[in-house]
């Protein structure tokens, strides 16, 4: 029979452009979130974290921001380039479970 | 560093097989997860190992998987009898302080 996979938000963005790619995480108890980058046949790649006593971050041409009340995370990254296409996935940790979102797949046009 | 390192890379079988699935974790973390990815159900937790104790295995599909953790620097993960369902890419990750690494996975098919 014909497979039904999850079905990722894709989000499309022009070279040089910003692009800001959001996640609701689910559990309230949660005090840590990672950001994490994965390519094709490749491992995920950790971008960036943020504990639950800030609500923003910044790395290189990468911010994260963490809105509690709403439960919501942000991974902004600055000036895409194509190198950045990929499937970008939020994680969130309660204990010492890191649980994944489904993904959002990131296409930069050139 | 060589960063997580698994083995092998790639395993194709057949169906009732057994399988060892190996992961060499990043020296000094004390934390080890075993995940498995699917495009039905993405990223799952299989089971994670905290100073070489299995702490949470709730994510185990069934008594056909097993996972071990002998020492600091090794983890196997066993699966047997291997069915057609379990094909997928299953990726272990350690982790120090904060942040989890991931290894490049190993991509399983169960014919």
């Amino acid at each position: 029979g014909e497979s039904v996979g999850l079905h990722l938000p894709t989000l499309s963005v022009q070279e040089g452009d910003n692009s800001i790619i959001n996640c609701a995480y689910s559990n309230s108890a949660s005090d840590y979130f990672i950001w994490y980058k994965q390519e094709s046949g490749k491992g995920p790649q950790f971008i960036i974290d943020i504990r639950s006593n800030m609500d923003k971050r910044q790395g290189q041409r990468v911010t994260v921001l963490l809105n509690k009340t709403v439960k919501h995370l942000s991974l902004q990254i600055a000036a895409t380039q194509p190198g950045d296409s990929a499937v970008y996935f939020c994680a969130e940790m309660y204990g010492n479970k890191l649980v994944f979102g489904a993904g959002t797949i990131l296409r930069v046009k050139s | 560093d060589a960063g997580v390192i698994q083995s092998p890379r790639h395993e194709v079988t057949e169906m009732g097989q057994e399988v060892t699935l190996r992961c060499k974790p990043i020296s000094g973390h004390n934390s080890l997860f075993w995940y498995r990815q699917t495009m039905m159900r993405g990223l799952e937790l299989l089971i994670y190992f905290n100073n070489n104790v299995p702490i949470d295995d709730s994510g185990m599909p069934e008594d056909r998987f097993s996972a071990k953790m002998p020492n600091a620097s090794f983890s196997t993960l066993k699966i047997q009898p291997s069915e057609p369902r379990d094909s997928a890419v299953y990726f272990c990750a350690s982790r120090p302080d904060r942040g989890l690494y991931f290894g490049p996975g190993t991509r399983l098919t169960v014919t």
